[in-house]
């Protein structure tokens, strides 16, 4: 199974900011990979697809870079509604896999 | 807008089988080209894909999984389902079903419901 290794894994931002998380993949998965936001008690939300194609609907704020097996989402000014856990996944190859979590809290 | 919501019991006594239903609304599972998906999220952990389903019956299942897992659909119902057999307190989780757009990622998630091991 590929491993999705995020970080960190978590970190301390104030609104405003512009942060970056990275997601590395222990094998290349091209651009197979996808970011996900989750809140407490809620489902995931897609964020980014193909590791830079906005899902509808998302702020332009996010924005997601990489391939091969080095990837990072950013976030270029942060909201308060920002402040989440966010998960990399990679779609290159069964069994299709996650990172660990990046928790992101307000400084 | 798809809609996904996950139902069944909350609780599974150790060495049976946790069977979990997800109703599709706002889209027909047999009108093709998404896979319909499980996933789980363990208390305070990450996620783990458990496997998903084709509406013609196609499935891939998670290989750390697969020996217990079955996963059907049926299309008269708009389901699809899980079945988990000789559950264990490892079990405890909460299980997601999710759309996947191919065979890619997750684009409609349900709200997530959570089922407890124990006797």
């Amino acid at each position: 199974a590929i491993r999705m290794t995020q970080s960190p894994s978590s970190f301390s931002a104030s609104t405003g900011d512009r942060v970056t998380i990275t997601c590395r993949a222990s094998q290349g998965i091209s651009s197979y990979l996808a970011w996900y936001q989750q809140k407490p008690g809620k489902a995931p939300k897609l964020l980014i697809y193909a590791a830079s194609t906005l899902q509808s609907g998302v702020p332009s704020r996010f924005s997601g870079s990489g391939s091969g097996t080095d990837f990072t989402l950013t976030i270029s000014c942060l909201q308060s509604e920002d402040f989440a856990t966010y998960y990399c996944q990679q779609y290159y190859s069964y069994p299709l896999t996650f990172g660990q979590g990046t928790r992101l809290e307000i400084k | 807008q798809v809609q996904l919501q996950e139902s069944g019991p909350g609780l599974v006594k150790p060495s049976q089988t946790l069977s979990l239903t997800c109703t599709v609304s706002g889209g027909s599972i047999s009108s093709g080209g998404y896979y319909w998906s499980w996933i789980r999220q363990h208390p305070g952990k990450g996620l783990e894909w458990i496997g998903y389903i084709y509406y013609s019956g196609s499935t891939y299942y998670n290989p750390s999984l697969k020996s217990r897992v079955t996963i059907s659909v049926d299309t008269s119902k708009n389901q699809f389902s899980l079945k988990l057999s000789s559950v264990t307190a490892a079990d405890t989780a909460v299980y997601y079903c999710a759309r996947a757009p191919a065979t890619t990622n997750f684009d409609y998630w349900g709200q997530g419901t959570l089922v407890t091991v124990s006797s």
